[in-house]
């Protein structure tokens, strides 16, 4: 079954540190690729997308993606972290022809340390 | 400004009190879709719709209902509420079941 795995359930940075966030998928072709976050009692907005091309996407506030295939991969990046970019993060994917079925990650929570 | 808005916000009902969730989008987008997030387990799918009157099953459908029948509209319609259906519930709207989703911020039900 396909499925989407984000194996950092809680990272913490200190302000100014870089970021990593990891994101796997188990698809049998190359899925769209999205990166969205959910600041505390909000909804979720998109930071970026992959559907093709280039692999490393540029995102909004600073953020970037690169897309993997040998690893099936799609790790989110910060060079710089900032205290207002704590929130949870959410990897997902919807596999291409399908019925458009958007699958989440369960979400990776930053705490950043000032 | 687009978005998509939900109504009510926050929600308190007790067991078998049928309710509805609104949902609604100015964006003209043909797919709508309902998620449900719980602690640990991320958002998982009630619901989907490709288009007007078009509506298919994510991965946790049951207990829940739903209709299409205007483009901009989705409710999410809980027949007989039970206390394992409290979560926060998210509706989303995009151009197709493909591209980003907008999502709306969010209701809270709690079911005693």
């Amino acid at each position: 079954a396909q499925s989407v795995t984000q194996p950092d359930i809680h990272i913490t940075v200190s302000e100014g540190a870089s970021l990593e966030l990891r994101c796997n998928y188990s698809y049998g072709a190359t899925p769209y690729l999205f990166w969205y976050v959910q600041s505390p009692g909000q909804g979720l907005q998109l930071l970026l997308k992959y559907f093709s091309g280039d692999t490393l996407v540029q995102g909004i506030k600073g953020f970037e993606a690169e897309f993997k295939r040998s690893q099936s991969s799609f790790n989110l990046r910060k060079p710089s972290v900032h205290w207002s970019d704590a929130a949870e993060y959410f990897c997902a994917v919807v596999l291409t022809g399908t019925a458009s079925k958007l699958t989440f990650g369960t979400g990776t929570r930053l705490q950043v340390t000032l | 400004e687009a978005q998509v808005t939900q109504n009510p916000r926050y929600l308190i009902t007790v067991t078998g009190k049928k309710l509805t969730v609104t949902c609604s989008q100015n964006m003209n987008h043909e797919y709508m879709s309902w998620y449900r997030q719980d602690p640990g387990l991320g958002l998982r799918q009630i619901y989907y719709s490709m288009n007007v009157e078009v509506t298919d099953k994510g991965d946790v459908p049951e207990g829940y209902k739903v209709s299409r029948k205007e483009k901009r509209n989705f409710p999410l319609i809980l027949e007989s509420p039970s206390p394992n259906q409290t979560s926060l519930y998210f509706c989303a709207s995009s151009r197709t079941g493909e591209d980003e989703q907008y999502f709306g911020p969010g209701t809270r039900l709690t079911v005693t």
